[in-house]
């Protein structure tokens, strides 16, 4: 099977510049989320999908950050104007189904270096 | 903002030694899983455990839960250099839909 996909890998940016990251989550996996992590921390949520729709964005900085998942299926997550404390890694997860026992698969991450 | 704690922050330890990471959270929970993330296979689920359950194994791990002291254990038996890695707890909290919150993770070296 397939683990969820995300592209690029590596990104570096000067401030004030755009960056996007793409994820493909597993397949037939209803949920998707974006998470931001900070060197040294734990994963922080950011966005939850249940298919097409937002669960929960309530970590989401709105004045820079915008996510979206057409269709139910590929996500995008943007930021823009980027500032220097974005530098994180991104993660993408998806599961099945969103309920309490659903386990969470990560893919390998897009680490962003804002400069 | 981030629930769980986990306490030590970085364990050392030989081959063959166990290795005991706690986490520590503040609100109640419908359930709390143990995540390792190494460069090699970055974040991968190790184990789930309901806010009604106390104990429960899988392979080498073992993973108790005490809600009442809002608190869990990860247990690694006879540890494998493969196991260096950094542990994270995440709960789930209740009222949640499947929303994790992480803590900081214990890094853990295991020496050949």
């Amino acid at each position: 099977e397939a683990g969820v996909a995300q592209s690029p890998r590596y990104k570096i940016i000067e401030k004030r510049q755009s960056v996007a990251f793409w994820c493909n989550p597993i397949s037939g996996h209803a949920t998707l989320y974006w998470y931001q992590q900070i060197l040294g921390q734990g994963p922080k949520l950011l966005i939850q999908f249940q298919n097409n729709g937002v669960v929960d964005d309530s970590q989401l900085p709105k004045d820079r950050f915008s996510a979206e998942r057409l269709k139910g299926v590929d996500s995008t997550l943007k930021i823009q104007p980027a500032k220097l404390e974005d530098s994180a890694v991104y993660l993408c997860a998806s599961s099945l189904d969103g309920g309490r026992l659903d386990t969470q698969y990560f893919g390998p991450g897009t680490r962003l270096t804002v400069l | 903002s981030q629930q769980g704690e986990e306490d030590p922050q970085a364990l050392s330890i030989q081959e063959g030694e166990n290795a005991t990471m706690n986490c520590s959270y503040k609100t109640s929970i419908n359930n709390l899983q143990w995540y390792r993330q190494n460069s090699g296979r970055g974040l991968v689920h190790l184990i789930l455990i309901r806010s009604n359950e106390r104990e429960k194994h899988s392979g080498r791990l073992r993973v108790t839960l005490d809600t009442s002291k809002k608190s869990s254990s990860l247990l690694i038996t006879a540890s494998r250099a493969a196991d260096t890695a950094s542990y994270f707890c995440a709960t789930d909290p209740s009222g949640g839909y499947n929303k994790l919150i992480f803590g900081a993770g214990t890094r853990l070296a295991v020496h050949p």
